[in-house]
């Protein structure tokens, strides 16, 4: 399967506590995102990789949330000290530089409760 | 604030009936307009985008209609199935740092087609 793959799918943690999600995109695209989608809405921005350089940041990623791509390949979204209100869907997509659409691909993300 | 509104929130429809959902933005900037659908547990998936020099677009039995001047776009679907029951987004990019794609989404429509 050469999609966006995600991990884990699902992550149970206690308020407080660190998680990572990982995200491989499809192989080629050098543009990759991240978003969040919570319960009944539709998934919000939140940051934007072109290569290894993350370009974009949404005002809703706070400090305790950090995302890297290091070698422009994968990339991983950590949010630190989680609270209650972080327990989303993370959603990560990527795209084509050179792809004159602006689809983006996403994978079936990574669904995150805090307890 | 929600830069892109969607209608309605839910939809039944019967099986060979017209689904329509609707959508306005406010942020005359957006330069693409595509349609997601996203099934339980899965990411969205790209449907058929239109872009904003174009009023019409047909792939198959989805068609997406578009009024630049009162800035609202819809999604009929024709003939609708069983099969595309399903959460339907709009959604409206704008252009990122190095030319990514930033969709701003709508909240969605969970569609129901009924045998």
């Amino acid at each position: 399967d050469t999609g966006v793959s995600q991990d884990p799918r699902h992550k149970i943690t206690k308020r407080g506590q660190n998680v990572t999600f990982r995200c491989d995109p499809i192989s080629e695209h050098n543009r990759l995102y991240w978003y969040r989608q919570t319960l009944g809405q539709g998934p919000e921005f939140l940051t934007y990789f072109q290569n290894e350089a993350q370009l974009e940041k949404s005002r809703l990623l706070s400090d305790r949330f950090s995302a890297e791509r290091p070698k422009g390949s994968f990339s991983t979204l950590e949010i630190q000290r989680t609270e209650q209100g972080d327990s989303a869907m993370y959603l990560c997509a990527s795209s084509f530089r050179l792809a004159n659409t602006g689809e983006l691909f996403f994978g079936e993300g990574s669904r995150l409760t805090v307890l | 604030q929600q830069q892109v509104k969607q209608s309605p929130q839910s939809l039944i429809v019967q099986k060979g009936g017209i689904s329509i959902i609707n959508c306005a933005y406010e942020n005359t900037a957006f330069d693409y307009f595509p349609w997601y659908q996203q099934f339980p547990g899965k990411g969205p998936a790209l449907l058929i985008a239109i872009r904003p020099d174009v009023s019409e677009k047909k792939e198959g039995r989805f068609t997406i209609s578009f009024n630049k001047s009162a800035k609202q776009f819809s999604l009929h679907i024709m003939d609708s199935q069983p099969g595309d029951s399903a959460t339907y987004f709009c959604a409206a990019r704008a252009e990122l740092t190095g030319g990514g794609n930033k969709l701003t989404f709508g909240t969605g429509t969970q569609l129901k087609v009924e045998l």
